[in-house]
């Protein structure tokens, strides 16, 4: 079965630092993958995805991930985070005809004054 | 804003009792997918809609649950004979066949006394 590893249940920088957090997915076919961002007592909002093509997907919010094959990850990355950053972020992946979302276990971002 | 709405967004109820959440995608979501999210975790898959026909269900969903979306437009998940296990966000999310970005509503926290 497919799994999504998130490192770091919570993640802190200093605004304007670098935001990183990181997603691992276990699949030997390449599947779709995702990054959500949910902000307290909300839905989840798209943030990014990657299906085919270029493997650097840029997202809103200045976010943007890498898709490595190799090391079957899709880490997160914002050059300067900002204070409404802060939030949970959920990677995921989804394969097959249903595409059934596969989660992450999230990672809250903090980010400190 | 993604045109997804669920209500209500917020219910507490007693242990034992019934209790019923609706979702309403938007009209061109022939996919309907429902997710529940208990709290530090990440979302857990329980079903999807193809039109009205419902084609997986997860072994999650117990005999306790049950969803529906009779004209293929609005859902309804009904849990009966609540336990305090079923304190979770119940999240709905509605797509294009075809397409694998799933969009969410807001979510129902359920809490169970």
């Amino acid at each position: 079965a497919q799994s999504v590893t998130q490192l770091g249940s919570h993640v802190s920088v200093s605004e304007g630092a670098l935001v990183l957090l990181r997603c691992n997915y276990s699949s030997s076919v390449p599947p779709y993958l995702f990054w959500y961002v949910q902000y307290p007592n909300q839905g989840l909002q798209l943030l990014l995805k990657y299906t085919t093509g270029a493997t650097l997907v840029k997202g809103i919010n200045g976010f943007e991930a890498e898709f490595k094959k190799s090391e079957t990850s899709f880490h997160l990355t914002k050059p300067s985070a900002h204070m409404s950053d802060a939030a949970e972020y959920f990677c995921a992946v989804s394969q097959g005809s249903n595409y059934q979302l596969i989660w992450g276990a999230g990672t809250k971002l903090i980010i400190k004054p | 804003d993604t045109g997804v709405s669920q209500n209500p967004r917020h219910k507490i109820t007693k242990r034992g009792q019934n209790v019923t959440f609706r979702c309403d995608p938007i009209s061109e979501h022939n996919r309907l997918y429902w997710y529940r999210q208990t709290l530090g975790q990440g979302p857990e898959f329980l079903t999807y809609f193809q039109n009205e026909a419902q084609l997986e269900k997860s072994r999650l969903l117990s005999d306790r649950f049950s969803a529906e979306r009779p004209k293929g437009s609005f859902s309804t998940l009904e849990i009966q004979r609540t336990e305090q296990g079923d304190s979770a966000m119940y999240l709905c999310a509605g797509t294009l066949s075809g397409v694998e970005t799933q969009y969410f509503g807001p979510g129902t926290r359920l809490l169970v006394l």
